[in-house]
């Protein structure tokens, strides 16, 4: 099945360590992107990436650090600097320019103590 | 800068009954791009709908129906007779033309939709 996956679903890490967040596609889509969502709020975008090789900050991306080796893949590395990590974090594509509804995976849901 | 105002935090309703959504947005292009999103318990979003800003005419799938009214900038969610599985929290989402499309959506605060049985 065609989509995009984000493991694990529930992550657990010590204050002050790094921890990257997976997203993998099998959809062949150009564009990957980062979200944050925080109880009650909306979804804020970290960093999106619109080719191999190349990617983007989006409004919050202090902290936060990702890379685009192959299409299919974009992980994302919380970093110890991000001052308050414990979040739901979706990742999501979508076919590149000229396409604009987005496929979101399942989540990661990120708890730091 | 693209702002998207989902007023609604939360709305409870009995089953079979109709519920409005709402949702305002600002952006300075004419070019843009308006989504309703949904989020079941299990946290993935599901995309629902896409209009663009120059198609103003309504649209209806099964008990699912928007109006999109450029005037006042509203592009509102209706659910006639909803359903305990309606129950979710919808987000409605803006993109304008700047980078072809490609470089993110401006989410709303999102609405959290109860109906009870």
């Amino acid at each position: 099945d065609g989509g995009i996956t984000q493991s694990p679903k529930y992550l657990f890490r010590k204050e002050g360590q790094n921890v990257t967040l997976s997203c993998e596609q099998n959809l062949n889509h150009d564009a990957m992107y980062w979200y944050r969502q925080d109880p009650g709020q909306g979804l804020r975008l970290i960093y999106y990436s619109q080719i191999v090789n190349d990617f983007q900050k989006g409004d919050i991306a202090e902290g936060y650090s990702v890379s685009r080796e192959k299409k299919e893949s974009f992980p994302l590395t919380v970093t110890s600097a991000q001052k308050n990590p414990t979040a739901f974090y979706l990742c999501a594509s979508t076919p590149g320019t000229g396409y604009y509804e987005q496929y979101f995976g399942p989540g990661t849901r990120l708890t730091v103590t | 800068a693209q702002k998207v105002t989902q007023a609604q935090t939360e709305i409870s309703v009995v089953e079979k009954e109709d519920v409005t959504l709402d949702c305002v947005y600002e952006t300075r292009d004419t070019t843009y791009y308006l989504f309703w999103y949904k989020q079941p318990p299990s946290g993935e979003l599901v995309f629902l709908i896409r209009r663009n800003s120059f198609d103003e005419q309504n649209e209806i799938s099964g008990r699912y129906s928007w109006n999109f009214q450029k005037s006042t900038s509203s592009f509102n969610f209706t659910i006639t007779a909803s359903q305990v599985v309606d129950s979710a929290v919808y987000f409605c989402a803006l993109s304008d033309d700047s980078g072809g499309g490609a470089d993110g959506l401006t989410f709303g605060k999102g609405t959290h939709l109860i109906i009870q049985p």
